[in-house]
């Protein structure tokens, strides 16, 4: 079982860009695939996308506009950036680790970090 | 933007069992068995317990099952305990290869 750890910055301005880091322990990131999800206060949980250790990605399609990932093999990171960011776009952010049986589901899983965007 | 739907809450008493379903629409559960569950308690990150409508992970209690029937999934808990009483969300792989989310479920025990 690998530990994920998400970090970046807590506030973010209307407007600008959302950019958060996963750190992996415990396993290579160049190993497995990743995503993102997010969970709006109260809601349930949102797919954001899967980042592939090949370089590739899929996202949801009422992000897609929005989001870029990227995979930094030599800091055992992955990374989401998500431009143009309103007070929809606060939530619970967390990153997790494809599950290897069957490459969608998500079977570990970061604590999570808030993100309030808020001027 | 939820595409599944379940039902907001729902509750049993200790030693009961508890279904909570998961109705889909076309291109996601209803045509195909992708299907999971996962449970999270208050402040903490989801944990997967079902994946591919019937399948437990190594370290989940067998007192959680999962089953489909046509565009309707639905898991259930039996011997109810206390520690149960979180959030169910059901997630389906869906045709265009991505993954879609219900709006939860919250058990009380």
């Amino acid at each position: 079982q690998v530990q994920l750890q998400e970090s970046g910055p807590g506030l973010v301005k209307p407007s600008e860009t959302l950019s958060l880091t996963c750190t992996v322990s415990g396993g290579s990131v160049s190993s497995y695939y990743w995503g993102w999800v997010r969970q709006t206060p109260g809601k349930g949980l949102e797919w954001i996308g899967y980042v592939y250790n090949t370089g590739g990605s899929k996202y949801s399609p009422y992000l897609k506009s929005r989001v870029t990932t990227s995979v930094d093999t030599s800091k055992n990171q992955f990374s989401l950036r998500l431009t143009s960011v309103t007070a929809a776009d606060t939530a619970v952010y967390y990153c997790a680790k494809v599950a290897s049986w069957n490459y969608y589901d998500f079977e570990d899983w970061g604590q999570g970090t808030v993100v309030t965007v808020s001027s | 933007q939820s595409a599944l739907t379940q039902p907001a809450s729902v509750s049993g008493s200790p030693g009961q069992s508890v279904t909570i379903s998961c109705t889909g629409t076309s291109g996601d559960l209803t045509t195909n068995n992708y299907v999971s569950w996962y449970q999270q308690h208050p402040g903490k990150a989801p944990k997967l317990l079902i994946y591919d409508v019937t399948n437990r992970p190594s370290g989940v209690s067998n007192r959680f099952s999962g089953s489909k029937s046509g565009n309707t999934a639905s898991l259930t808990i039996s011997g109810l305990q206390a520690e149960d009483e979180a959030d169910y969300h059901c997630g389906s792989y869906t045709s265009r290869s991505t993954l879609v989310f219900g709006g939860g479920t919250r058990l009380t025990v």
